[in-house]
């Protein structure tokens, strides 16, 4: 247990559906990330969260959408994926925002994601 | 562009030594961390380096070289738990994170 508790941890979906993904850290932080990782590559980095403001990665497509009602939770919100999203998306948090330093990332577990 | 490499995989044996490498071409520097994932888990933090030089935390150390964009982690006395993904990362002039893809490391008996 990392204290950043993603939910579900495995997730099947069709094209068609609309699912959600949620995100749970009570370590006081005051940032959070959404990453999607997928074999051999990079993490790449679809949003964050600092102090409530949210600075999104321009090249995350619209079917991805982010909410973040407070500083302890954050969803992603999926629409009409298609099976190249397929990935293991993952919910860090960090003490500060972005632009203030090198921040620790503490992560969740992550969610295993299949689009079929 | 910004770049970060490392091998995609290594094999080592159970109490030996393995060095993994990283190189960077990024804009600016801030900083360079690596990050274990042991598979279907958390990346969990291991180390941060921002000056030049080696920092020792038990048994795995971490070095930075700025002027070769260069760093490694050295895992020594190598238990069966170290099998797991390494990640290097660093932090780029805007602090934006820019990550490699990860080295699988294999620990055999």
């Amino acid at each position: 247990e990392t204290g950043v508790t993603q939910t579900p941890r495995h997730l099947v979906m069709g094209m068609t559906n609309k699912k959600s993904l949620k995100c749970e850290q009570h370590l006081g932080h005051n940032a959070m990330y959404w990453y999607k990782q997928s074999a051999k590559k990079p993490l790449e980095l679809m949003f964050v969260y600092s102090l409530e403001e949210r600075v999104e990665n321009n090249s995350v497509p619209s079917r991805f959408s982010p909410e973040c009602p407070n500083s302890s939770h954050l969803f992603l919100h999926l629409h009409t994926l298609q099976p190249e999203d397929s990935a293991l998306y993952l919910c860090a948090s960090s003490q500060d925002g972005v632009s203030s330093g090198a921040n620790v990332l503490t992560f969740g577990a992550g969610s295993r994601l299949t689009v079929l | 562009g910004q770049n970060i490499d490392q091998p995609t995989e290594m094999t080592a044996t159970e109490g030996a030594i393995v060095q993994i490498n990283c190189t960077y071409q990024t804009s600016g520097f801030n900083g360079l961390f690596w990050y274990q994932q042991h598979a279907g888990e958390a990346p969990t933090f291991l180390s941060y380096n921002v000056l030049d030089g080696l920092e020792e935390k038990g048994r795995f150390s971490s070095f930075l070289s700025r002027s070769k964009g260069y760093s490694y982690l050295l895992l020594k006395e190598l238990q069966m738990k170290d099998s797991a993904s390494y990640l290097c990362a660093v932090l780029d002039s805007n602090y934006q994170l820019i990550w490699g893809a990860g080295t699988k490391l294999i620990i055999k008996p």
